[in-house]
């Protein structure tokens, strides 16, 4: 079975600019969830989407959105880019009724 | 009350020894704890993970130990590995709904060979 998959695995842009990023979940999981990991503030949810519905919500600015398809996979934008939103972006997916919580290996987004 | 605290930040042990890491969580609520091992490029991957009816779970050489009265729960390492040098975070969330995982602020193992 394949895993969560990431796509891409780098990104640079720069300040102002919007990124979208994409999350292919495992095959059969309907929930996926988005977290942004910085050194200084370690592991922070930002959204779950599950059933293309936005069930969860943590506590970042509306510069951050998601959206989830009728196949499960899953996108999240960033708008007016800046310094401080440079992270490693990750996507983790889950089967509905399951506890366990299956990441990707991220999207390391710089802003310059 | 949604907070997860995790100690030490970092942790050097030599190979073979014990390595402990320690949590503690506000919210009486959540009721799914994983600890998860992250390697430097990849993600996080679920090691091992207890709910509060169990005081202990052990699986190989990870064992967590549960304190509900205390709302604490640990990571235990037994003979330390090499291979363990990782940074492992903590979680907990409700069982019913595991897509918000409130992480702990991880620990950056190093085994000393």
């Amino acid at each position: 079975k394949a895993g969560v998959t990431q796509t891409p695995r780098y990104l640079i842009k720069t300040r102002g600019q919007q990124v979208t990023l994409s999350c292919s979940p495992i095959s059969g999981h309907r929930s996926v969830s988005w977290y942004q990991q910085t050194p200084g503030q370690g592991l922070q949810f930002l959204f779950e989407y599950f059933s293309e519905t936005q069930r969860n919500k943590g506590n970042f600015p509306g510069r951050f959105s998601g959206r989830q398809f009728s196949n499960s996979r899953s996108e999240m934008n960033v708008s007016t880019l800046e310094l401080g939103d440079s992270a490693l972006y990750l996507c983790a997916s889950s089967s509905h009724g399951r506890t366990e919580a299956f990441f990707g290996q991220g999207t390391r987004l710089t802003v310059v | 009350q949604q907070q997860v605290k995790q100690s030490p930040q970092s942790l050097i042990v030599q190979k073979g020894g014990i390595s402990i890491i320690n949590c503690a969580y506000e919210n009486t609520a959540f009721d799914y704890f994983p600890w998860y091992q992250q390697f430097p490029g990849k993600g996080p991957a679920l090691l091992i993970a207890i709910r509060p009816d169990v005081s202990e779970k052990k699986e190989g050489r990870f064992t967590i130990s549960f304190n509900k009265s205390a709302k604490q729960f640990s990571l235990h390492i037994m003979d330390s590995q090499p291979g363990d040098s990782a940074t492992y975070f903590c979680a907990a969330t409700f069982s019913s709904n595991t897509g918000k995982l409130i992480f702990g602020q991880g620990t950056t193992l190093q085994v000393k060979p």
